[in-house]
């Protein structure tokens, strides 16, 4: 099992661009969350899905959008781009037979630069 | 709204010694706490999930304890090694399933 995985691992843009950010869930998950983490600071939760449609959203702008595909995979879109968008972008699968007895599997991130 | 808050930021000691963590949150209406582990640059690493229900849990060296109606909980990291260093961080979830993170407790074990 490969375990949650994210593409690409760094990626580097300017502002105004936009960036498409990828995420393959832990095998037998169907629930992907997807965090935001600025530098020194704790990952802030955007928003998660399941069976293919945003569930839950944090405190984003509508810039920040995603997608669920049929295999659970997902995307994180985030639309012209801005120097505070600078972070390591987290992806967290997970069960919703077990979703508040398990953890979320986090995978290793993409680190996004923009200048 | 939740906010956690961890205590110390920061944290040296030398190897060998016993190191408690703290951790509190300010909404005790929480289905479970995580604790994980992050390394420089790295994805998280989940060390104990305590259930709401539930007053510790312990793995290896690692014991976690939850009091929901104060709204705290504290990492005990028993016989610290120089492979302990990373930053820890934890995080009760709500009801909509969202992990709500502090900003983590960087530990330095040093040799």
């Amino acid at each position: 099992d490969a375990g949650v995985t994210q593409s690409p691992t760094h990626l580097i843009k300017t502002r105004g661009q936009q960036v498409t950010l990828r995420c393959s869930p832990k095998s037998g998950h169907d629930t992907v969350s997807w965090y935001q983490q600025a530098l020194g600071q704790g990952p802030q939760f955007i928003f998660q899905y399941y069976e293919e449609e945003e569930r839950q959203r944090g405190n984003f702008p509508d810039r920040f959008s995603g997608h669920q595909f049929p295999n659970y995979s997902s995307e994180l879109n985030v639309n012209a781009l801005l120097l505070g968008d600078s972070a390591l972008y987290l992806c967290a699968s997970s069960s919703r037979l077990v979703r508040f007895t398990d953890t979320q599997y986090f995978g290793p991130g993409t680190r996004l630069t923009v200048l | 709204k939740q906010e956690v808050t961890q205590i110390p930021a920061a944290l040296s000691v030398p190897e060998g010694e016993n190191l408690v963590l703290n951790c509190s949150f300010t909404d005790s209406a929480i289905y479970n706490l995580q604790w994980f582990r992050q390394d420089p640059g790295k994805g998280l690493t989940s060390l104990l999930l305590i259930q709401s229900s539930q007053r510790e849990q312990t793995s290896g060296r690692l014991n976690a304890s939850l009091d929901k109606s104060s709204g705290r909980s504290t990492l005990y990291i028993a016989a610290s090694q120089p492979g302990d260093s990373a930053t820890y961080l934890c995080a009760p979830m709500d009801s909509s399933y969202k992990l709500i993170f502090g900003s983590g407790t960087r530990l330095l074990v040093r040799p």
